[in-house]
């Protein structure tokens, strides 16, 4: 069966450090891959998706950045966090072609 | 563009009373339509989904309709338990856009 795994759960960081949030899915080949961002009192924003090694697509200009160095792992990284960067960020991945998303517990995020 | 519009929360509801969370989406082909649920401190699940027009989704006592009529998907559940209490998400996947897009999402509290 397949798994999705997220880390860390937990991360407080002070404003200006780097960021590196690690997703793996197991029992799958070519995933489709996902970042979420969910802000407090917000809804669920797409970040990057990725729909193989290499290939990230952004659909919002930030402060973040995304990458693909293996078929089934996707690390979201930051240079400098900004404030605005706290929030619980989600990582999901699909069947290729397909729409279901299969998302990981989440990583909440703390930006001091 | 594509988009879903859920209705504004929080809801709170008494054990047992009848549940509607309304969800209208805007879309320019023919896409899938989704609730994901999140409970507290948790990545989401998918709930149900349909796929085409007059489909009806469900899962744990939950329902929703596809209405191509008037662009929406609105859940329902009959009788609700403490243990629904969580946020849900509306969601729609175009075929072939490799990604789905989500609603804010509607926090549903219910007390015994």
């Amino acid at each position: 069966s397949q798994t999705i795994h997220q880390w860390p759960a937990t991360l407080v960081q002070p404003v200006g450090s780097p960021l590196s949030l690690e997703c793996t899915v197991e029992g799958t080949s070519n995933p489709n891959l996902y970042w979420y961002r969910q802000a407090a009192g917000r809804g669920l924003q797409l970040l990057f998706y990725s729909v193989g090694i290499g290939q990230i697509s952004s659909e919002v200009p930030q402060n973040l950045s995304a990458s693909r160095p293996q078929d089934r792992q996707f690390i979201l990284s930051s240079k400098k966090l900004l404030l605005s960067d706290s929030g619980f960020y989600l990582c999901a991945w699909s069947v290729t072609g397909a729409n279901v998303l299969t998302f990981g517990a989440g990583s909440r995020l703390t930006v001091l | 563009g594509d988009s879903v519009t859920q209705m504004e929360g929080p809801v709170t509801l008494s054990e047992e009373a009848f549940l509607t969370i309304n969800c209208t989406y805007t879309a320019t082909g023919y896409p899938s339509l989704f609730w994901y649920v999140q409970y507290p401190g948790e990545g989401l699940q998918l709930l149900l989904k349909a796929t085409k027009a007059d489909d009806k989704g469900s899962n744990k006592g939950f329902e929703a309709t596809y209405r191509k009529e008037t662009t929406s998907f609105h859940l329902e559940k009959g009788s609700v338990q403490v243990s629904d209490s969580a946020v849900y998400f509306c969601a729609l996947g175009i075929q072939g856009a490799q990604k789905l897009v989500f609603g804010q999402g509607t926090r549903l509290t219910i007390n015994p």
